[in-house]
Formats: structure tokens, C-alpha cells, sequence
């Protein structure tokens, strides 16, 4: 079965950093880009961050640009994302998934979501 | 930076009747299109990508179409689990992807 599971989130104060993790199975991780997509509660969905598969190429979202890293292990399945300099407009459930590919970059396997909450 | 729109925001349906969904681009993105649907506390799940082709799984009701700014997800005859909210996000001339603020199709 091909499947992302996330960990990491958590309650952290502003100014705080935070490690999400991805663990992927049911399919050869290392042939695929993948991205971190987040949703704020009752809001809609914004995508963060997209790698490679060689992580030859990474993007981000102008919002988190020099401040979140999305980075993957392909000899353990993983993907990353540190988010330094958490902001309390950063508050999400952070979702990572599977891209099929550069040219039809859609988002076709998703992960159940990790809670990220940014409060004093 | 394309910007995509989609109208209603809200959709109020009956079942068994046809609901029409719609999204618009800032600027031309061709057919790179696709259409998501999130169930509450769910992820969303791919339905239709390159505008009209219904991705693995997905049942014949639904249906995409359109090209360039407009863009139409079709279900022809909404069942139970229809009941959702759908996003439509654009893949072309990336980064950023950029989703559009969703439509949520109740009961009627």
C-alpha cells in the first residue's frame, strides 16, 4: 500500500523551530519529487516546498523563503521540512506528498497530516 | 504569481442532481489543471489532473474540462459521499503552485 505518514507537529512558541518528517512506503521514494503542502484552519491549501528527487532543486513559498528547509533521505524513505523563525501565521496541518512528476506536478498521494501550532 | 479563483464558494445541491464547479486563472496555465477533494479531517485526494483526465479509482461522475483561464469539474449525479469540499491548483510555469480557495458542495 503506498502511503506518507507525518510526524513532528506540535505546540511551539513564536520565534521557535519545529522538524516535520515524512515517512513514505508502498513505492520507490527515490523516483519522485515531493512537496510539503499546508492548510490553516478553515483555509484553504498553500503549497510550501518541493525537492527534487536528488535534491538538485528546491522551492519554496516567498513566506517561508530563508526561514523553512525541505530536505529528504532517500536511503530511509524520508522527507523533511525544518521551519525555523515559526510565526503565528505559520499555524497549519502540514501535509507532505508525492508529485508524479516535473511536467504533471500535481499531487496524486498525501500523508494524514501533521498538527503545527505556533502561540505564545 | 497565477492566481486562481473559484466560484461558488459554497455549492448547495440535492443528491442524485448535477453539480457545476467552477475555476478561473489570473493568466493562461493551458491544461495544467488539477481538481482535489477534501472530506472534513481528511487530506485531500487527486480526482482529475491535465484539466479532464480522472485520476486512478476515481468513478466516471466526475468530469473536468476546460483550458487556458476557465476550468469546470462536473459531478453528474451527486451521491453521499460527494459532499465535500473540492480545490482546483494550477501546475503551470512553476514555482509557486498555487490552489484556489475551494468550493464546498453541501446537501440541499
Amino acid at each position: 500500500e503506498v502511503q506518507l505518514v507525518e510526524s513532528g507537529g506540535g505546540l511551539v512558541q513564536p520565534g521557535g523551530s519545529l522538524r516535520l518528517s515524512c515517512a513514505a512506503s508502498g513505492f520507490i521514494f527515490s523516483n519522485y519529487w515531493m512537496s510539503w503542502v499546508r492548510q490553516a484552519p478553515g483555509k484553504g491549501l498553500e503549497w510550501v516546498a518541493h525537492v527534487r528527487q536528488d535534491e538538485g532543486e528546491k522551492y519554496y513559498v516567498d513566506s517561508v523563503k530563508g526561514r523553512f528547509t525541505i530536505s529528504r533521505d532517500n536511503a530511509k524513505n524520508s522527507l523533511y521540512l525544518q521551519m525555523n523563525s515559526l510565526r503565528v501565521d505559520d499555524t497549519s496541518v502540514y501535509y507532505c506528498a508525492r508529485v508524479p512528476g516535473s511536467s504533471q506536478a500535481t499531487f496524486d498521494v498525501w500523508g494524514q497530516g501533521t498538527m503545527v501550532t505556533v502561540s505564545s | 504569481e497565477i492566481v486562481m479563483t473559484q466560484s461558488p464558494a459554497t455549492l448547495s445541491v440535492s443528491p442524485g442532481e448535477r453539480a457545476t464547479l467552477s475555476c478561473r486563472a489570473s493568466q493562461s496555465v493551458t491544461y495544467k489543471l488539477a481538481w482535489y477533494q477534501q472530506k472534513p479531517g481528511q487530506a485531500p485526494r487527486l480526482l482529475i489532473y491535465d484539466a479532464s483526465t480522472r485520476a486512478t479509482g476515481i468513478p466516471a461522475r466526475f468530469s473536468g474540462s476546460g483550458s487556458g483561464t476557465e476550468f469546470t469539474l462536473t459531478i453528474s449525479s451527486l451521491q453521499s459521499e460527494d459532499f465535500a469540499v473540492y480545490h482546483c491548483q494550477h501546475y503551470y510555469n512553476w514555482p509557486p503552485f498555487t490552489f484556489g480557495g475551494g468550493t464546498k458542495v453541501e446537501i440541499k
